[in-house]
């Protein structure tokens, strides 16, 4: 199965907010309450900030969240900080075929 | 607290075999699946597959099959990824992941798979 669409970058200034969209079809994004997103930063392991859509997990800020429309999910995070700065992606199970496929991928800037 | 913590880095020539360990601890270790994600130099990631930690069953994602195997010793709650017959294009670093349900809360620190001649 292709990998979710992903814009490659999003930039944004401190205190601004961003969002990063991830499409995918009606056989994963748009099937299954089930799109999770992952912070990875160089060099380091992904970390989960959003899951199932729109939950946030324990610890992570409220500055990140996640909402959905048909085939494509988005996460917005509000109040830019400089510790934002991040490779971000988006992943969505598939069925039991599938089960998961990740985003292409999106390296967030702060300018 | 919830940890995965991986095997060390590695360097293989083309053609040999290389064994990946994660061990978990924190929680219960049958209790949870086990993703196996790649990340091959500065590319995106990739879901390999999981490993049932109760059964001990492996499900493969589309292109790795045959050269990849699962497996577990729940005796010390590792789980392990073997790869046979390297190819140049498996350099990478692995991941493992736990899997509460349709998404991956934690994961190990990754392991960097080289295979050069």
């Amino acid at each position: 199965q292709s990998a979710l669409t992903q814009p490659a970058s999003v930039s944004g200034s401190p205190g601004q907010s961003i969002t990063i969209s991830c499409t995918g079809t009606s056989s994963n994004v748009g099937n299954y309450k089930l799109v999770s997103w992952y912070q990875q930063h160089p060099g380091k392991a992904p970390k989960v900030m959003i899951y199932e859509d729109t939950k946030r997990p324990s610890g992570v800020s409220n500055r990140y969240s996640g909402s959905k429309s048909g085939n494509t999910a988005s996460l917005t995070i509000t109040g830019l900080q400089a510790e934002d700065e991040a490779d971000y992606f988006c992943c969505s199970y598939g069925g039991r075929n599938t089960f998961y496929v990740f985003g292409t991928g999106t390296k967030v800037t702060v300018v | 607290q919830v940890q995965l913590v991986q095997s060390g880095s590695e360097l293989k020539k083309p053609g040999a075999s290389v064994q990946v360990s994660c061990k978990a601890s924190g929680y219960t270790f049958t209790s949870f699946p086990i993703n196996w994600v790649r990340q091959a130099p500065g590319q995106g990631l990739e879901w390999m597959g999981w490993i049932n930690t109760n059964t001990g069953n492996p499900t493969y994602a589309q292109g790795f099959t045959g050269r990849f195997v699962f497996t577990l010793d729940t005796s010390v709650s590792t789980a392990y990824l073997q790869i046979s017959s390297l190819k140049t294009e498996d350099t990478a670093v692995y991941y493992c992941a736990r899997d509460p349900s349709s998404w991956n809360d934690y994961w190990g620190q990754g392991t960097l798979v080289t295979v050069s001649s």
